[in-house]
């Protein structure tokens, strides 16, 4: 059964400061998703990652893949307020199964 | 990208009654949908994979009898709620394949 882990599952942090999130799971799998979700919203599509070694960078966040490792992060750079949000990893396996989320909040 | 678009975006029952929710790719076929359910704070647990013309699989602890699902054409699916409960308040979201996963934008379903 496939598992997906997030850590930290809270995260408070200083504007302008760096940080990274991690997804780890269980069994081998074709795609590895990441979304944001603000309060009340669904789910915004933020990457998509696909082969070991991925990455991709948008704006102030950057995820990357390792297959091998069964691990995908999420960095934040200069993190700005706009950015507290619930950022989920999800692994496609046929189904896609989405980890706990991380709950970002970032103080001004 | 591709649009799922769920209806309704939000809906207040009462207890004991049922209550349908749509899901529609609007510029693809969609197979296979996929509906989720979210509880406050919590993440998106998948509740059934629906399949085009036949019958839904459901993740296990699901009550198929409760949560009937029909995907009658390519860009439909419906999820109903039968005689809901207080604990079945929640956001359902629903989701659709194309090269990635798309996501409707959720329905709140609050049963009083």
């Amino acid at each position: 059964e496939l598992k997906v882990e997030q850590n930290p599952l809270f995260l408070s942090m200083q504007e302008g400061k760096n940080y990274t999130i991690y997804c780890n799971y269980s069994t081998t799998s074709d795609r590895l998703y990441w979304y944001r979700q603000d309060p009340g919203k669904s789910l915004e599509s933020l990457f998509v990652l696909l082969s070991n070694g991925a990455v991709k960078q948008e704006g102030r966040l950057m995820a990357s893949l390792d297959t091998k490792a069964r691990l995908s992060t999420l960095h934040i750079t200069a993190a700005v307020h706009d950015l507290s949000a619930t950022y989920f990893c999800a692994v496609d396996q046929d189904k896609i199964i989405f980890g706990k989320g991380t709950r970002l909040h970032i103080l001004p | 990208g591709a649009v799922v678009s769920q209806h309704p975006s939000w809906v207040i029952c009462k207890s004991g009654t049922s209550v349908k929710i749509e899901c529609r790719s609007l510029d693809f076929q969609a197979t296979t949908m996929f509906w989720y359910r979210q509880f406050p704070k919590q993440s998106l647990m998948l509740m059934a994979t629906s399949n085009e013309g036949s019958k839904a699989t459901y993740e296990q602890g699901v009550e198929k009898d409760k949560f009937l699902i029909n995907h009658a054409s390519l860009t439909l699916s419906t999820l109903t709620v039968t005689s809901a409960h207080p604990e079945d308040s929640s956001f359902y979201i629903c989701s659709a394949q194309l090269t990635e996963a798309f996501f409707g934008q959720g329905t709140r379903l609050t049963v009083v």
